[in-house]
This record gives structure tokens, C-alpha cells and sequence, in this order.
């Protein structure tokens, strides 16, 4: 059984730029979930697809946006960075069938310059 | 206003110590949600739990709610349990709030 995976680590961007994360979700789980962490803070949640389809969504900006894909991994998009947008992305995959438990990636640290 | 508030911030045990970490929520929840998180950002999800009491090894999570109170308890803690306690609640249509987290140091 395989966790779930963030690519990339790190990364550095201008602001102005487009950004692509992603996140390949842990075997049998159908749902993702991407969360932002500013420094010092909890985590809010950005949005959650289940079966490729969004299906919630936090208080974020449309510039940032997702995709699912039929093996369930992820990815999330955000346009026009600001510096604001600096943070660690984490995801997390789940499985409402199966009792909807979470598990979640190591994250993606973004620095917008 | 936060919907999920954890007290305390920050908490410095020796080790062995006994350790409670408490969350209070203001939202009709479907699951509170225990996470832990260690330097660099890596989340750990330790429980979730929608009534009751769950116990795995030294951790206790136990959630009230009528009380909308939760409380992480770790028995004879140590040094390797050093790490930020994030509560987070679920709601019914998927969205989610997160306490911003206790840090809690454990001294040899």
C-alpha cells in the first residue's frame, strides 16, 4: 500500500507565473484534498475532488484550480502568482468508502519571489 | 474568528509527563480529526473521530460532542513525540477547518 506523493519538494517561482502541483493519491483512495499552510499557520482547505469532480471548495480564488484523473492522482493548478501564495500545499487522499480516513503527503514548499 | 480553536499554543513538557492538548469547534461537524506534524511539514492523520473515545498506543484522542470539546492526551511522553497538533473538523459537503496547531516540546 503506497502513500501519497507530492512532486515537487521545492520550488521556486516570479510572481506573475503559473504554478502545477501534484499529488498521486495512496491505492483504493478515490478522493483528494489540497490544503494551503501559510508560516505559522493551520492549514486551510483549498478544495476536494472525489471521482474527478470537485466536490467543496474553501474560501480560495478561482486562479487556483485542480484536476483529478481517472487513477485518482491530482493536480493543483494557481495562475498569476502573488507573493501571498507562498506556503506549503499539502495533500491528502481519502476514501469515503472505506470510512474516510485521511492520509496525507509531505507537501510542496512554494516560494513566489 | 476561527471555527476550530486549540489551547494551549505552545507546551513544554519533561519527558514522561502526561500531556493534553484541547480543541473547541463552533460548527455542526461530521468528524474531528487529529493530526500531527513534524518539521518540514510532513502530516501525520492520528484519529478521526465522530463520538467517543479512540486509543492508539500512548495516544488518547476523546471528543464531547454536545460540548463541541475535544482533547489529545499523550501518556508518558517523550522526546520524539515533539511535534505541532493540528484539530481539524469535517463538515457535511466537504469542507474542512484547521486549529493552527500546538507545539509541543518534550525534554529529555
Amino acid at each position: 500500500e503506497t502513500g501519497v506523493t507530492q512532486s515537487p519538494t521545492h520550488l521556486i517561482k516570479t510572481r506573475g507565473q503559473q504554478v502545477t502541483l501534484r499529488c498521486s493519491s495512496q491505492s483504493g483512495h478515490n478522493t483528494v484534498s489540497w490544503y494551503q499552510q501559510a508560516l505559522g499557520q493551520g492549514p486551510q482547505f483549498i478544495f476536494q475532488y472525489y471521482r474527478e469532480e470537485e466536490n467543496g471548495r474553501g474560501n480560495f480564488p478561482p486562479r487556483f484550480s485542480g484536476l483529478q484523473f481517472p487513477n485518482y492522482s491530482s493536480e493543483l493548478n494557481v495562475n498569476a502568482l502573488e507573493l501571498d501564495d507562498s506556503a506549503l500545499y499539502l495533500c491528502a487522499s481519502s476514501s469515503p468508502d472505506r470510512g474516510g480516513g485521511y492520509t496525507f503527503g509531505s507537501g510542496t514548499r512554494l516560494t513566489v519571489v | 474568528k476561527n471555527e476550530v480553536e486549540q489551547s494551549p499554543q505552545n507546551l513544554t513538557a519533561q519527558e514522561g509527563e502526561f500531556i493534553t492538548i484541547n480543541c473547541s469547534y463552533s460548527v455542526g461537524i461530521s468528524a474531528l480529526h487529529w493530526l500531527q506534524q513534524h518539521p518540514g511539514g510532513g502530516i501525520v492523520s492520528l484519529f478521526m473521530l465522530s463520538s467517543g473515545k479512540k486509543k492508539h498506543g500512548r495516544l488518547i484522542a476523546t471528543i464531547n460532542i454536545q460540548e463541541k470539546h475535544s482533547s489529545l492526551h499523550i501518556t508518558a511522553s517523550h522526546p520524539r513525540d515533539s511535534a505541532v497538533y493540528i484539530c481539524a473538523v469535517s463538515l457535511a459537503g466537504n469542507q474542512f477547518y484547521f486549529g493552527t496547531g500546538t507545539s509541543l516540546t518534550v525534554i529529555p
